[in-house]
C-alpha cells in the first residue's frame, strides 16, 4: 500500500491558523472514515488527536479539527501556540490494513 | 495510567533475527488489539502490523508480511514482534500502541525501541 500524501512542511505565526492536507485514494481515505491524526515531538510517544476524521480524544483542546472530503482530509489547528510546532501524520483504515501519511513539520514563526 | 513499554531493541547484524516485547499497564491488555509501528531515521511513521484482543486475527503490512511476525500473551500483558532476516533497512524506533476499539486508531503508544542492523 502506498503512504499517504502530505506536504512535508507547513508554518504559521502565533495566533494564525494553519491546514495540513493529507491525500489517498478511494481505497484508503476516500473508502472510510477512519482517519486519524497523530501529534509528534521527537523523543516522544505519537499523540493521537483526530480519529474518525473529525472527532477529538479527551484532553486535546478543540484548537485541533479534523475534516475530509473526496480522498483527502485535513487538520485545522487554529490559534497556533509554540507547543504545537511538532511532526504531524494523517493515517488511514485501508482493507485490514493501516497507512501513513509521510509527515509535515509544522514550524511556529 | 496507561504506560506501554518497548524492549529488546539494539544493534543486530544483518541476516539474524530479533524479538521486541511490548509491556504494557493501566489498562485490560487481553480486551484490546495493538499494532507495531516503525520510523526510520528520517522517515515518517509506518504501520507494520495489526493482532486482534484474543490473537486470532492477524494483519501485515506488505512489506513485512512473511518476515515479521506479531504474537501476545495475554496472561503476561505482553506483545511481541519476532523480526527475522534482518535487514539494514529494519534500522528504525519500533514502536507498539494500543487500538482504539472500533475507532481503528491508536490511542496509546509506547516511546519506542531503537534496532540498529549493521555488520
Amino acid at each position: 500500500q502506498s503512504a499517504l500524501t502530505q506536504p512535508p512542511s507547513a508554518s504559521g505565526s502565533p495566533g494564525q491558523s494553519v491546514t495540513i492536507p493529507c491525500t489517498g485514494t478511494r481505497s484508503d481515505v476516500g473508502g472510510y472514515n477512519f482517519v486519524s491524526w497523530y501529534q509528534h515531538h521527537p523523543g516522544k510517544a505519537p499523540k493521537l488527536i483526530i480519529y474518525e476524521v473529525t472527532k477529538r480524544p479527551s484532553g486535546v483542546p478543540d484548537r485541533f479539527s479534523g475534516s475530509k472530503s473526496g480522498n483527502t482530509a485535513s487538520l485545522t489547528v487554529s490559534g497556533l501556540q509554540a507547543e504545537d510546532e511538532a511532526d504531524y501524520y494523517c493515517s488511514s483504515y485501508a482493507d485490514s490494513k493501516w497507512v501513513f501519511g509521510g509527515g509535515t513539520k509544522l514550524t511556529v514563526l | 495510567q496507561v504506560q506501554l513499554v518497548e524492549s529488546g531493541g539494539g544493534v543486530v547484524q544483518p541476516g539474524k533475527s530479533l524479538r521486541l516485547s511490548c509491556a504494557v499497564s493501566g489498562f485490560t491488555f487481553g480486551s484490546n488489539a495493538m499494532h507495531w509501528v516503525r520510523q526510520a531515521p528520517g522517515r515518517g511513521l509506518e504501520w507494520l502490523a495489526f493482532i486482534s484482543y484474543e490473537g486470532s486475527v492477524k494483519y501485515y503490512a506488505d512489506s513485512v508480511k512473511g518476515r515479521f511476525a506479531i504474537s501476545r500473551d495475554n496472561s503476561r500483558n505482553a506483545l511481541y514482534l519476532q523480526i527475522n532476516s534482518l535487514r539494514p533497512e529494519d534500522t528504525a524506533v519500533y514502536y507498539c500502541a494500543k487500538d482504539l476499539a472500533t475507532h481503528y486508531s491508536c490511542d496509546y503508544w509506547g516511546h519506542g525501541a531503537l534496532v540498529t542492523v549493521s555488520s
